[in-house]
């Protein structure tokens, strides 16, 4: 079964403090994957996107990661800032298809 | 430039009526996307449109669930005798194409909410 999980489902940090988010997949055969910041109330907005031969991306101060051999990401945000607080989503899209598998998503919030 | 645009952005409607959801891409693009986001769930993909074609509506939930697309731009998203359970925010996205390199950029979504 095509599967997203992400962890932790929320995190609290510190302003200026960094953080690793976590993304699991079974999707397969795999195509890319991409990283997404969704505000409340807003559709999501891409950060990244990876495709199987790389093993880092960054954006500023996001840094995504891919093990296609263990099927994992992490996104690492350093020196976060209050604009930070979102829900950041994982997705995995699968060869062969248009459709995109979707984690559940992070809550981050910072707090000053 | 102006991005994906979706209305109403609140819908709040009785059990068994029809509504319908409407969704403007970004001009040019050719692809565009409806997903429904659920409270504490992640998105799930509904229909996708290449022009005005939909090559895969496997995800319809039901087939109280239908989608249109014309001119190659505006896209409807219909729901009939809407049931509780259809209550979510229902995204729409669109790209350059159907690659799955392209970049989906999204709309902010309607919020449907059925009572």
């Amino acid at each position: 079964k095509n599967q997203v999980e992400q962890s932790p489902q929320s995190l609290i940090i510190l302003e200026g403090k960094n953080c690793t988010l976590q993304c699991n997949y079974t999707v397969s055969p795999f195509s890319n994957l991409r990283w997404y910041k969704q505000d409340t109330g807003r559709g999501p907005v891409s950060l990244t996107i990876m495709t199987f031969s790389e093993n880092t991306k960054s954006n500023g101060r996001y840094t995504a990661t891919l093990d296609a051999d263990t099927k994992q990401s992490s996104l690492h945000i350093t020196a976060s800032q209050l604009s930070d607080s979102a829900s950041y989503i994982c997705v995995v899209i699968k060869t062969g298809a248009n459709n995109l598998f979707f984690g559940t998503g992070t809550r981050l919030t910072v707090i000053p | 430039g102006a991005g994906v645009s979706q209305s109403p952005s609140n819908k709040v409607t009785e059990k068994g009526k029809d509504v319908e959801l409407r969704c403007d891409p970004i001009s040019g693009h050719t692809a565009l996307y409806w997903y429904r986001q659920s409270l504490g769930q992640g998105l799930e993909f509904l229909i996708y449109f290449q022009g005005n074609s939909a090559p895969d509506k496997s995800g319809l939930p039901s087939d109280r669930f239908s989608a249109e697309r014309t001119g190659g731009s505006v896209s409807t998203l219909t729901i009939q005798r809407t049931q509780q359970e259809d209550s979510a925010v229902y995204l729409c996205a669109s790209s350059p194409g159907t690659s799955r390199t392209y970049e989906q950029y999204f709309g902010p979504g309607t919020r449907l909410t059925v009572t």
